[in-house]
């Protein structure tokens, strides 16, 4: 089974700085999918940013950008220009390419405070 | 176009007692799937659908039933409520295949005394 682990508890970042979350995940598989997910107060879960295995390149979504090390099996999250709205629970999530019907396997969360 | 939906979005339950967690969506997404939070645990799978007629469990189903009559709906249910069992519930959607991220409803919190 796959596991997803996220190291951080919590992290503290000043308004404007950069901060950078953790995750490693451990798998046999070599065709899966890597997502953050982020949790605001209201509880909604909304997509930041998706990577696909098979892809070299680190995907990027306007101030939130990877770091995918697949050798590595890391997956860290970097959020530039941090703003206020960016607080909330912030989760790692892995889910195979293969069938289709795997479900997501989510790491536990790093809750990010943003110090204005 | 209003995506996952969730009723209700509260529930307080008595040990023994029963319950339906509604979820419906409007994407035509033939995956559905059931998740519970825990404080300090993340999101764990509950049970899952590929398409109507079809169901399977995920990490933790014990307690809880899911059937799939349509596309649409994939209810939650709990035969016989227990503390354990208290939790935030999301359910969620997405097309089949490909790297597609799941859409999930606002949740609900379900307490169970």
């Amino acid at each position: 089974a796959q596991t997803v682990t996220q190291s951080q508890p919590e992290m503290s970042v000043q308004e404007a700085e950069t901060v950078t979350l953790s995750c490693t995940y451990d798998t046999s598989e070599s065709d899966y999918y890597l997502f953050w997910y982020k949790q605001p107060p209201s509880r909604q879960m909304i997509l930041v940013i998706r990577q696909e295995a098979y892809k070299q390149q680190n995907a990027t979504e306007n101030r939130f950008s990877v770091n995918f090390q697949k050798a590595a099996k890391s997956f860290s999250l970097k959020i530039s220009d941090s703003q206020l709205g960016d607080a909330a629970m912030y989760f790692c999530a892995y889910r195979s390419a293969g069938g289709g019907a795997d479900g997501l396997t989510f790491g536990k969360g790093t809750h990010l405070i943003i110090q204005p | 176009n209003a995506g996952v939906t969730q009723t209700p979005k509260f529930q307080v339950l008595k040990t023994g007692q029963s319950m339906t967690l509604q979820c419906a969506q409007d994407m035509n997404h033939e995956y559905m799937s059931w998740y519970r939070q825990d404080p300090g645990m993340g999101l764990r799978l509950i049970h899952y659908s590929v398409g109507a007629g079809i169901t399977d469990q995920g990490e933790v189903p014990n307690g809880y039933n899911v059937s799939r009559s349509t596309t649409e709906d994939f209810p939650l249910r709990l035969l016989s409520a227990a503390p354990s069992q208290t939790s935030v519930y999301f359910c969620a959607s997405r097309p089949l295949a490909g790297p597609h991220e799941q859409y999930f409803g606002p949740g609900t919190r379900l307490t169970v005394t």
